[in-house]
């Protein structure tokens, strides 16, 4: 079955600071990729999306991730983190057997102190 | 967001009651997939319906919970009997089409709380 991992439970970091959080999944195949945001008190948005082309991916608010195919990875990056970027990061896998539903990871909490 | 409505917003049951959870999907959209995330996790599938149809309930608990997607309104989420365990958010999210390359837009959530 396919599952998700984010090993950064829980990242504090001043503002300016650069920003990677890790995400790998376990499925072999044809995959689509996410990353969502989910601000305190609000509901998930998406930040950025991978389905095929470049594996490097450009999302809003000046976030990329980049898919690398060989070590089932898909890892958020941010130059410089501002505090309005506190919030609930969450990776997504589907495809496979699992094409109509999405796999979230655990997510990870991020604080941005100024 | 997407335009995805689910309602209401918050919910509280004591136990034993129903609840009752709405979404209505963005408009043209034809699919619709709820989630539920537990304190402290991530979202969990519960459930895929098209209109009149549930497509894939892999992730429902076997008993006291039902979905549907009727030809006309919204999509119900239906929890029987709830149990304190139950509390959680739910979302539900919907897309225009499925396949390999759709995307999901979510709704707000419905925050159930069991007393």
């Amino acid at each position: 079955a396919q599952s998700v991992s984010q090993h950064n439970h829980h990242v504090i970091l001043s503002e300016a600071a650069s920003l990677e959080l890790g995400c790998n999944y376990s499925y072999g195949g044809t995959v689509n990729l996410f990353w969502y945001v989910q601000y305190p008190g609000q509901h998930l948005q998406l930040l950025l999306k991978y389905f095929s082309g470049d594996p490097l991916v450009k999302g809003i608010k000046g976030f990329e991730a980049e898919f690398i195919k060989s070590k089932f990875s898909f890892n958020l990056r941010k130059p410089s983190v501002q505090w309005s970027d506190t919030a609930e990061y969450f990776c997504a896998v589907n495809g496979g057997e699992n094409t109509d539903k999405l796999i979230f990871g655990t997510g990870t909490r991020l604080q941005v102190f100024p | 967001n997407a335009g995805v409505m689910q309602n209401p917003r918050h919910l509280v049951r004591r136990r034993g009651q129903e609840a009752r959870l709405r979404c209505s999907p963005m408009k043209g959209h034809s699919h619709v997939y709820w989630y539920r995330q537990l304190p402290e996790e991530g979202l969990k599938f519960m459930v895929y319906l098209q209109k009149e149809n549930i497509i894939d309930e892999s992730g429902m608990p076997k008993e006291r919970f039902s979905a549907e997607f009727p030809k006309e309104g919204p999509s119900i989420l239906r929890i029987q009997q709830v149990v304190r365990g139950d509390s959680a958010a739910y979302f539900c999210a919907s897309s225009l089409t499925t396949g390999i390359s759709y995307e999901q837009y979510f709704g707000p959530g419905t925050r159930l709380t069991v007393t």
